[in-house]
């Protein structure tokens, strides 16, 4: 079925340093992947996405890659600030409004 | 502009009872989708709602059902509920095709 798989669960990065989170996707057919930051006790928040004709993108500090024919696809967030602490989702769909499939989380710690 | 809204922001119920949940999407939006977060996992889909109708659905039972409503709100039903059914229910709203959907905040359902 379908599922996405994500690493690590917990990542704790030195403020100033780079994180990264990675996924892998089953379904052969998604088109759109989004990356979500949940904060604790609130929604799901979009912080970018990337479609699958496209293999990277950046906005400021956050930036992903896809890699269609691997089924793998990263997070990367640079210059780390406390304000980036928070759970972090990768998922996969077939189109934009479609069904979401959400990776497990990884729990991101900025420490000072 | 009002984003998208549920209610009740917490419940609490009691093994074997019922429970309805209520989306009100955002201005516009015309497609419901519905998602269970169990405590530390990412979001599940249960299902999505266009024109009145269910339009896809997710591997969850039965018990589990929903409507939609010609305003575009939207209930989540649950009958027989069981521990299990503890989580945070998360409605998102979309315009297909291809509008990126945006969630509400969440109802917190603990059943005991």
């Amino acid at each position: 079925g379908e599922n996405v798989e994500q690493h690590p669960s917990t990542l704790s990065v030195q403020e100033g340093d780079s994180a990264v989170i990675k996924c892998t996707y089953s379904d052969s057919a998604s088109n759109y992947f989004p990356w979500y930051k949940q904060e604790l006790g609130k929604r799901p928040q979009l912080i970018i996405d990337i479609r699958s004709n496209v293999g990277e993108k950046k906005d400021q500090r956050i930036a992903v890659t896809l890699n269609k024919t691997a089924k793998h696809f990263s997070l990367h967030i640079t210059e780390t600030q406390p304000e980036d602490s928070a759970v972090y989702f990768c998922a996969a769909s077939r189109n934009r409004d479609d069904k979401i499939i959400f990776g497990k989380g990884t729990r991101l710690h900025i420490l000072p | 502009d009002a984003g998208v809204t549920q209610s009740p922001t917490h419940l609490i119920k009691t093994r074997g009872q019922q429970v309805t949940l209520r989306c009100s999407p955002k201005s516009g939006h015309d497609t419901v989708s519905w998602y269970q977060q169990a405590l530390g996992q990412g979001p599940q889909f249960i299902f999505q709602y266009y024109e009145e109708e269910e339009r896809q659905r997710g591997n969850f039972p039965d018990r589990f059902s929903g409507h939609q409503f010609p305003n575009y709100s939207s209930e989540l039903n649950v009958n027989a509920l069981l521990l299990g059914d503890s989580a945070l229910y998360l409605c998102a709203s979309s315009l297909p095709p291809g509008d990126e959907q945006f969630f509400g905040p969440g109802t917190r359902l603990t059943v005991l």
